[in-house]
């Protein structure tokens, strides 16, 4: 099977900018999903970029696709202590119902 | 915004009981999924259901699991005879259309099987 893969934990301090890093294996998955988990809730969609593009910003957060090294990242600028939370990187299968999902970053965010 | 409702938030159940998770898809969504969560493990995709079928399944989803839309709104997921590795996050989905498109999740079902 495939696995989307991601670095287990990353800690930042207020106010700098995350990266939080992905490597996918579908090259035909059509959007490729970042999702957000607080301790306890359930999963927010963030943001999610066709695979056409190399990129996409919405206020604080940039995605990046390298379609060529099936490699995606998500910056979040400016990051704040309620930014902390784990983060899920997410492909489509090859059937495109099911998402892939990679085991998710765990952010902590330190004032 | 609309929300994916899902009920009840943590279901404690003893081993082979039957167990049934509801959930209330986005009104207008046509593709309704389910996906559990072991803990601290990754989340990993159980059904995709359209039109009153299966659309897709995946190896977890085997003979004693099942799920229905009862009615115009709920989408339910049944597990007939409970095991203690059930225990799980439980979370469903949906989504406008169907291929390839960004799914929409509840905050989940806490399923504890004793």
């Amino acid at each position: 099977g495939e696995d989307v893969e991601q670095s287990l934990f990353l800690s930042v301090r207020e106010g700098d900018s995350s990266v939080i890093n992905c490597t996918y294996t579908d090259s035909s998955s059509t959007y490729l999903y970042w999702y957000k988990q607080e301790p306890g809730a359930g999963l927010q969609l963030l943001t999610y970029i066709f695979s056409n593009m190399d990129m996409k910003q919405d206020q604080r957060l940039t995605v990046l696709l390298n379609k060529k090294d099936k490699h995606l990242s998500l910056r979040i600028a400016d990051t704040q202590t309620g930014d902390s939370a784990i983060y899920f990187c997410a492909e489509n299968s090859n059937s495109g119902y099911a998402l892939n999902f990679g085991k998710g970053t765990s952010l902590l965010v330190t004032p | 915004e609309p929300e994916v409702t899902q009920t009840p938030s943590h279901q404690v159940t003893q081993m082979g009981q039957e167990v049934i998770l509801r959930c209330v898809p986005i009104s207008n969504h046509l593709y309704f999924y389910w996906y559990r969560q072991i803990l601290g493990q990754k989340v990993e995709f159980l059904v995709s259901f359209y039109n009153n079928e299966i659309s897709e399944k995946s190896e977890i989803f085997d003979d004693q699991f099942s799920v229905e839309r009862p009615d115009g709104s709920n989408f339910t997921l049944k597990i007939r005879s409970t095991k203690l590795e059930d225990s799980a996050m439980y979370f469903c989905a949906s989504s406008p259309q169907g291929l390839n498109q960004p799914q929409h999740f509840g905050d989940g079902t806490r399923l504890s099987i004793l």
